[in-house]
């Protein structure tokens, strides 16, 4: 199963948008709407900020929105705050019954 | 509050073998699937292996599969993960996650193994 594929790094300045893309296949992001990204700022563990596309879980700011289009998936940060800086990846379940994740994307604010 | 702690890794020469452990609390352990995800240095997290809440369905990414198990004590709250054959591209921070339905919400704070001579 290859990893999916998410940009190396992105920016944007503070209250600004930035939207980092994550490209599948159709046997994972394109087959099914069970696509997730995760925040890690760095020296920590992953946290959920959404799930099947396009769910937040409690607690997460709704400045943080999912969406998907055919084999992509994307997650939106409006509003960028400094906090917001950290790694990004997206996941994807499989037809294969496993999960892939992305390589990562390096979120800088600018 | 879900709480998952890993433990296990350290120094490890190629070859050789380990065990790691996740000990869980804060939820009922024995009604939850279980994964094994890892990341290694600067690299992005790595899907590896699911265990059902009974133990008896697991499944692997094919880059491990024959060369780790994963197991669950349902009686100690524990999740483990038997790696066997160790190469230096395993060196990696292993972490334990609580599965949701399709995503992972709960995760440890990661267990650091090093495969090195």
């Amino acid at each position: 199963q290859s990893a999916l594929t998410q940009p190396p790094s992105v920016s944007g300045s503070p209250g600004h948008s930035v939207t980092i893309s994550c490209t599948g296949t159709t046997s994972d992001v394109g087959g099914y709407n069970r696509v997730s990204w995760y925040q890690q700022p760095p020296g920590t563990a992953p946290k959920l900020v959404i799930y099947e596309v396009s769910n937040r879980p409690s607690g997460v700011p709704d400045r943080f929105s999912g969406s998907k289009s055919g084999n992509t998936a994307s997650l939106t940060i409006s509003g960028l705050q400094a906090e917001d800086e950290a790694n990004y990846h997206c996941s994807s379940y499989t037809t294969n019954s496993t999960w892939v994740f992305g390589g990562g994307t390096k979120l800088t604010v600018l | 509050e879900v709480h998952l702690v890993e433990s296990g890794g350290g120094l490890v020469q190629p070859g050789g073998s380990l065990r790691l452990s996740c000990a869980a609390s804060g939820f009922t352990f024995s009604f939850s699937d279980m994964n094994w995800v890892r990341q290694a240095p600067g690299k992005g997290l790595v899907w590896l292996a699911r265990i059902n809440s009974d133990g008896i369905l697991r499944t692997y990414a094919d880059s491990v599969k024959g060369r780790f198990t994963v197991s669950r004590d349902n009686a100690k709250n524990t999740l483990y993960l038997q790696l066997n054959s160790l190469r230096v591209e395993d060196t990696a921070v292993y972490y334990c996650t609580r599965q949701g339905e399709y995503s992972f919400p709960y995760w440890g704070q990661g267990t650091l193994l090093t495969v090195s001579s």
